[in-house]
């Protein structure tokens, strides 16, 4: 059965700091690999998605890495700002499970200002 | 801007009542997804569809069904809530296990 296991739980950090956030997979064989973000109280936002073919993906001030072979990702979020505080999900796809996802539980982010 | 509307946002019922969760897409998804998000426990999967009229039990199905009668709508039933079904309910549509988009949930209250 897959299991994802998101490290830290909790982070919190002075803003403009440079941040990561870990990801690990028990099942490599992954048709993709996608981060999330929840604010308190709302749904998901999906902010990348990395197909098992990939190694990484970028959007503005985000950046998620994918080594699938040891079963890891990384999102890595340039000069913290108190905006980006909300909780972090990693999320897998596996190959023979159809579109499913299964959740990590989280990384609950704080920004200071 | 693609959209997959849950028709509560909060919700309160009582033992023992059915209760319909309603969740409509706009983006002519194949796939919807209803999820149940707890602390500690994080997302865990109820039901899925891949099609209209079709459904498969996801990690935790016990007490609940579902129906797909339309592409873009997929319900959640309760056929007699419980306490323990106390929870924040949140419905998703993707793409080929692309492009996924959430609902903004339904807490849902058994009292």
């Amino acid at each position: 059965k897959q299991e994802v296991t998101q490290i830290p739980a909790a982070l919190s950090v002075p803003e403009g700091e440079n941040l990561v956030l870990n990801c690990s997979f028990t099942d490599s064989a992954i048709y993709n690999l996608q981060w999330f973000r929840q604010d308190p109280g709302k749904g998901l936002t999906s902010l990348l998605l990395i197909q098992s073919s990939q190694r990484e993906q970028t959007s503005g001030r985000l950046n998620a890495s994918l080594d699938k072979s040891s079963g890891r990702s990384t999102l890595y979020i340039a000069a913290s700002q108190p905006g980006d505080s909300a909780t972090y999900l990693c999320a897998v796809v596996k190959e023979t499970s159809g579109s499913r996802l299964t959740f990590g539980e989280g990384t609950q982010l704080t920004v200071n200002p | 801007d693609v959209k997959v509307t849950q028709s509560s946002r909060y919700l309160v019922k009582r033992t023992g009542e059915k209760v319909f969760l309603e969740c409509v897409q706009d983006m002519d998804h194949e796939n919807m997804f209803w999820y149940r998000q707890d602390p500690g426990l994080g997302l865990r999967l109820i039901y899925f569809s891949y099609d209209v009229k079709m459904k498969e039990k996801g990690d935790i199905p016990e007490g609940y069904s579902v129906s797909r009668e339309k592409k873009e709508r997929f319900s959640l039933i309760l056929e007699s809530a419980s306490t323990n079904q106390t929870s924040m309910y949140l419905c998703a549509s993707s793409w080929d296990g692309y492009g996924y988009t959430f609902g903004s949930g339904t807490r849902l209250t058994v009292v």
